[in-house]
């Protein structure tokens, strides 16, 4: 069956505290996997697309990256704009699987 | 502008009610879905079409139904809505294709049946 997992539920840090968040996954057929934004009370917002193991890319403050069981998403020295809850999706066949986001907080 | 949109915004119904969520995107993109998101369970995926016409179920699909007669449009409809509907209902769509094909999101739908 697949499978999203994201890690922390929650996080807090201080204003320049680097951090890493994880996504492990089990799909049959990975075509995808996808990081988004949530702000509360909007829609998510498209953030990066990986493809194969191996594949980072990067964003201002954000890095993510690729292994054939695992996504982390690197932010760093994070600001206070940076709170939201951030969202990893796998594609498998077209049928998207969501996890249940990991809810970050940059505090001043 | 680039966008997907959905009405109604917000919408509280009673149980048997039958009500339609409409979703249109102005990208001239082949796929679109339907998504809830609940508190601890996160999105989770109703049903997709990849194109005119081709509809098929996401992990979610009982009780609702969804037509895709023109391509920019994807409704999304509960024929007797009951109390566990109550949720936030995000339509988005995407080119099909192997490269940037991230899904743009709609703002969403706070539906409470009652």
């Amino acid at each position: 069956e697949d499978q999203v997992t994201q890690s922390p539920e929650a996080l807090r840090l201080q204003e320049g505290e680097s951090s890493s968040l994880n996504c492990s996954y089990t799909v049959s057929g990975l075509r995808g996997l996808f990081w988004y934004r949530q702000d509360p009370g909007k829609g998510p917002e498209f953030l990066f697309t990986l493809y194969s193991a191996g594949e980072e890319k990067e964003k201002e403050r954000l890095k993510a990256t690729l292994t054939k069981k695992e996504s982390f998403l690197h932010i760093t020295a994070p600001k206070p704009e940076d709170s939201a809850t951030y969202l990893c999706a796998v594609d498998g066949t077209y049928k998207y699987i969501f996890g249940t986001g990991t809810r970050l907080k940059v505090l001043a | 502008e680039a966008q997907v949109t959905q009405n109604p915004r917000y919408l509280i119904t009673v149980t048997g009610k039958k009500l339609t969520v409409t979703c249109s995107q102005n990208m001239n993109h082949e796929y679109m879905s339907w998504y809830r998101q609940d508190p601890g369970l996160g999105l989770r995926q109703i049903y997709y079409s990849m194109n005119v016409e081709v509809t098929d179920k996401g992990d979610v699909p009982e009780g609702y139904k969804v037509s895709r007669k023109e391509k920019r449009n994807f409704p999304l409809i509960l024929e007797s809505p009951s109390p566990n509907q109550t949720s936030l209902y995000f339509c988005a769509s995407s080119p099909l294709g192997d490269s940037s094909y991230e899904q743009y999101f709609g703002p969403g739908t706070r539906l409470t049946v009652t």
